[in-house]
């Protein structure tokens, strides 16, 4: 079946550090989401991005669809950062990953 | 305010019961999703509808029951026949199925003992 998968699993940062997530992914796919899940479960909207560069304020991702992976980088990370981040490549549907749980000490 | 919303936050219930997951989005979207959730781990998808009075099995369906009889409104029932019920439950909406960005509710959790 379709994998995908990320790394790190975990990643422990001190305030102001830059980080990045790496989703590697089977197969081609049709596009592909990236989310941040906060410590109360809600799962928020980062990038839909099948392929290229995006930005939004400190966080960017960047999908390679031919080398089946994306990127997601963090810079000058808060404390506020902290939670799991997702990504979910979509063939017919969207498929998670397990997930990076990043934690941003003070 | 455009979104999704899922109740209750949480649910207690006793084994052998029926329960049902509310979940409701007024952002027009024609497709809708539920997952669930274990500890640790990422989203499996339980069912999706594509429209009205239409839905599919996802990954992980068995033990569930849903309906889409409006547009807004997608129940899941999780019956008595799931093994392992205990979970998060997250509902999401798109546009259309196959196609354009999910958006999740906020997700109910459910203790089954």
């Amino acid at each position: 079946g379709i994998q995908v998968e990320q790394s790190p699993p975990d990643l422990i940062l001190q305030e102001g550090a830059n980080s990045t997530l790496r989703c590697n992914f089977s197969d081609s796919v049709n596009n592909l989401q990236w989310f941040h899940q906060n410590p109360w479960g809600q799962l928020i909207n980062l990038f839909y991005i099948p392929s290229g560069t995006k930005q939004n304020g400190r966080l960017s991702a960047t999908t390679v669809a031919t080398e089946r992976y994306s990127l997601l980088y963090i810079s000058s990370s808060q404390t506020t950062d902290s939670g799991v981040y997702f990504c979910a490549p979509r063939w017919e549907k969207l498929v998670f990953g397990q997930g990076t749980r990043l934690t941003i000490n003070p | 305010d455009g979104g999704i919303t899922q109740s209750p936050k949480y649910l207690f219930r006793k084994e052998g019961q029926n329960v049902t997951l509310s979940c409701e989005q007024n952002l027009n979207h024609d497709a809708m999703y539920w997952y669930r959730q274990d500890p640790g781990q990422g989203l499996r998808l339980i069912y999706y509808s594509q429209i009205v009075n239409d839905f599919q099995k996802g990954d992980i369906a068995e033990g569930y029951s849903v309906s889409r009889e409006k547009k807004e409104s997608f129940p899941l029932t999780v019956t008595s026949a799931q093994k392992n019920p205990t979970a998060f439950y997250l509902c999401a909406s798109s546009l259309i199925q196959g196609a354009g960005e999910q958006y999740f509710g906020p997700g109910t959790r459910l203790t089954v003992t």
